[in-house]
C-alpha cells in the first residue's frame, strides 16, 4: 500500500517563484488536508477538502491555493513564494464515518524559499 | 473552537522507566483524540485514538493513553521506555459531531536515555 504520496521531497525556490506540491492517496479517502509544520509550532492547517470538487480554507491559507478534481489528488499551489513559506508541508487523508477517524500522512515536502 | 495543549516541550526518561507525555484539550462537542509520533525527516505516524468506550486505549509499540473527561486530558503512557521511542509526539483532537479537521498540539520531544 502506497498510502499518501507527496512529491517532491525537497525543493529550493527563489522569492517570487511558483510551484505545485503534489499529493495523491490510494485509499479512496474523501477527506484530504494540507498542513505546514514550523519548529515548535505544531501543524497548522492550510486547506482541506471533504471530497472531489470541494475545498475550504484552514487556519493559514494566505499565499496558497488548492484544487481537488479527483478523489485521489490534492495539489497545493504556491504563488509568488516568500521566505515566510519556508516550512515542511504535509498532506494527509482520512476516510469518513465513525471507524475511519484517524488521518494518514505523507512523508512531507521540505521547502526553502531564498 | 478546538485547542490542544502539550505543556512540556521536552520529556527525558531513562530506558526501562515508565514514560508519560501530557495532553489537554478543549472542544465544544465530544472529542475524538489522537496521538501521533514523528521520527526525524519523516511524516507523522498514527499511534492510537480515543473515540468512545473504554477510557484506557492501547496502541502501537506498547503505548497506551488514558482519556479523562473531567480533566479534559489524554496523556500518553508506556510502562517501560526504549531508546528507540525517542521522537516528537503530537496530540490531536477532532470535534464530534461535525468537526472536519484535526487540531494539533505543539509537540513534545521525548528523549529516552540509555
Amino acid at each position: 500500500n502506497a498510502g499518501v504520496t507527496q512529491t517532491p521531497k525537497f525543493r529550493i525556490l527563489k522569492i517570487g517563484q511558483s510551484m505545485t506540491l503534489q499529493c495523491t492517496q490510494d485509499m479512496n479517502h474523501n477527506y484530504m488536508y494540507w498542513y505546514r509544520q514550523d519548529p515548535g509550532m505544531g501543524l497548522k492547517l492550510i486547506y482541506y477538502s471533504v471530497g472531489a470538487g470541494i475545498t475550504d480554507k484552514g487556519e493559514v491559507p494566505n499565499g496558497y491555493n488548492v484544487s481537488r478534481s479527483t478523489t485521489e489528488d490534492f495539489p497545493l499551489r504556491l504563488e509568488l513564494a516568500a521566505p515566510s513559506q519556508t516550512s515542511v508541508y504535509f498532506c494527509a487523508s482520512r476516510g469518513g464515518g465513525t471507524t475511519n477517524t484517524e488521518a494518514f500522512f505523507g512523508q512531507g515536502t521540505r521547502l526553502t524559499v531564498v | 473552537a478546538q485547542s490542544v495543549a502539550q505543556p512540556e516541550d521536552q520529556v527525558n526518561v531513562a530506558e526501562g522507566n515508565p514514560l508519560t507525555v501530557k495532553c489537554t484539550y478543549s472542544v465544544s462537542g465530544n472529542p475524538y483524540l489522537f496521538w501521533y509520533v514523528q521520527y526525524p525527516n519523516r511524516g507523522l505516524q498514527f499511534l492510537l485514538k480515543y473515540i468512545t468506550g473504554d477510557n484506557l486505549v492501547k496502541g502501537s509499540y506498547g503505548f497506551e493513553a488514558e482519556f479523562n473527561k473531567s480533566q479534559t486530558s489524554f496523556h500518553l503512557k508506556k510502562p517501560s521506555a526504549l531508546v528507540s521511542d525517542s521522537a516528537l509526539y503530537f496530540c490531536a483532537v477532532r470535534d464530534w459531531p461535525g468537526g472536519q479537521n484535526f487540531v494539533f498540539g505543539p509537540g513534545t520531544r521525548l528523549s529516552v536515555l540509555p
